[in-house]
């Protein structure tokens, strides 16, 4: 079965110093996702992406991020300056309208970021 | 503005026994149902959808869920649990249609213990 894949699984990174989350949704897939879970919380939608675009984001979603398809097949989230409280599991995840997957989002395994 | 509601932060059953997670959600129209399973340091697998049809959905791994409108509910359940099903459990809520456009709400979760 296809499966989004994300890299890396773990990171820790200092407060201040850029990451970037990579993820390669399922090759078909039309809809690009980031979702993170803080330690403990539930899970958070942070932004959709379609179409080279940004179609929808969350408030949490602030100036200090941003999302990418440099090629035709990775999708990455970029932190520009980690805080502490970036800290979390972030999930890549996928979609798309066709008959086999049926509107269902599918999600990659994780990258946690743990922000020193 | 769409919500989920998982009443049950913890749960512990004994192994062979039948369990049932409550979900419930509040949303404007008639969602897209899902339940996801994480697993310690795992990643979100889908077990289970319902879009439209047959209210009584069956999953992977021997769980099925019953959609009942009246009471805004979706909930899990599993005849026999298996000491591999101790996980959490997330219930979530997708916009209906066929966009494929799928920005899904996730509940807070249900922690499964299954002691022997």
């Amino acid at each position: 079965e296809p499966e989004v894949t994300q890299t890396p699984s773990h990171q820790v990174t200092q407060m201040g110093q850029e990451v970037i989350l990579r993820c390669v949704p399922i090759s078909n897939h039309l809809y690009f996702y980031w979702y993170r879970q803080i330690l403990g919380q539930k899970v958070e939608f942070l932004v959709s992406f379609y179409n080279n675009e940004i179609s929808e984001k969350s408030e949490i979603f602030d100036d200090q991020f941003s999302v990418e398809r440099p090629d035709g097949s990775n999708f990455t989230l970029k932190i520009r300056s980690t805080k502490l409280e970036d800290s979390a599991m972030y999930f890549c995840a996928s979609s798309d309208p066709g008959r086999n997957s049926g509107n269902t989002i599918y999600f990659g395994e994780g990258s946690w970021l743990t922000v020193v | 503005a769409q919500s989920v509601t998982q009443p049950d932060i913890h749960i512990t059953v004994s192994e062979g026994a039948s369990l049932e997670l409550r979900c419930n959600y509040s949303y404007g129209a008639t969602p897209y149902l899902f339940w996801y399973v994480q697993s310690p340091g795992q990643g979100l697998q889908l077990l289970l959808k319902y879009f439209s049809g047959d209210t009584l959905v069956q999953g992977i791994k021997g769980f099925e869920a019953e959609f009942k409108r009246s009471q805004s509910s979706f909930n899990l359940r599993k005849p026999s649990v298996h000491w591999s099903d101790a996980a959490e459990y997330f219930c979530a809520v997708g916009p209906p249609g066929n966009r494929g456009y799928q920005k899904v709400t996730f509940g807070t979760g249900t922690k499964l213990q299954v002691i022997p």
